[in-house]
């Protein structure tokens, strides 16, 4: 199975600032996933992110909110934007490398 | 949207079977179910896949109804440990998984 961790595990953060969230992964993989989980909700897909080209995000999610990086086979990086309470959720990246789908440990986000 | 119907909550005797049902009428021929499962303050963890035969790992087995809209999770004997969400999901192979709202399992003591 694949090792998967997350930088912070969780944060505070003033409403306004900007909170980066790092994924590092032990493998090499194509695709990895960023997730965001509201309280008390299931998990929502935000997007897709490839090595080598830019990230596609599911309808509701934009780029400016939620810019991502993929510098390489085995890391990644979601940027929380402009941030609001609403942004209050786990964050979680996730990797798909066979027929499984593993998930980071997630980072726990509260905006003030 | 999720491809899948589960009941929002169920409860489970620890020490029986406990047995989740999902409905996906509307499974294409090239996807497959999954099932994965949250515990609570956990990332989602996988359980077991099938295409349209039965199977069986450690954790669980997996019935699918010969039509494939529906299929079981059955936990054949149920601990505490095992209160989780558990999310029924349908996806092509290479594809993205788009979750439902689950069904929160109960084991009662």
């Amino acid at each position: 199975s694949a090792v998967i961790s997350q930088k912070p595990s969780r944060d505070i953060c003033q409403r306004g600032t900007s909170l980066t969230i790092q994924c590092q992964v032990d493998s090499q993989v194509t695709m990895m996933f960023w997730y965001r989980q509201q309280p008390g909700q299931s998990l929502t897909l935000i997007a897709t992110a490839n090595q080598g080209s830019e990230a596609t995000y599911e309808s509701g999610f934009v780029i400016d909110k939620f810019p991502i990086s993929r510098p390489n086979l085995t890391f990644s990086t979601l940027t929380v934007s402009n941030m609001s309470p609403e942004d209050s959720s786990i964050y979680l990246c996730s990797i798909s490398p066979v027929w499984e789908q593993f998930f980071g440990p997630g980072t726990r986000l509260t905006v003030l | 949207d999720a491809k899948t119907t589960q009941p929002t909550s169920m409860d489970c005797a620890e020490g029986r079977a406990a047995n989740l049902p999902c409905n996906h009428s509307t499974i294409s021929g090239n996807e497959y179910v999954y099932w994965y499962r949250q515990i609570h303050s956990q990332g989602p963890q996988y359980i077991i896949h099938g295409l349209k035969n039965n199977e069986t790992n450690e954790m669980a087995s997996l019935i699918i109804t010969e039509d494939r809209k529906s299929s079981t999770l059955i936990l054949p004997h149920a601990t505490l440990r095992d209160t989780a969400v558990y999310y029924c999901i349908v996806r092509d192979r290479d594809d993205k998984i788009i979750f439902g709202k689950g069904t929160r399992l109960h084991i009662l003591p």
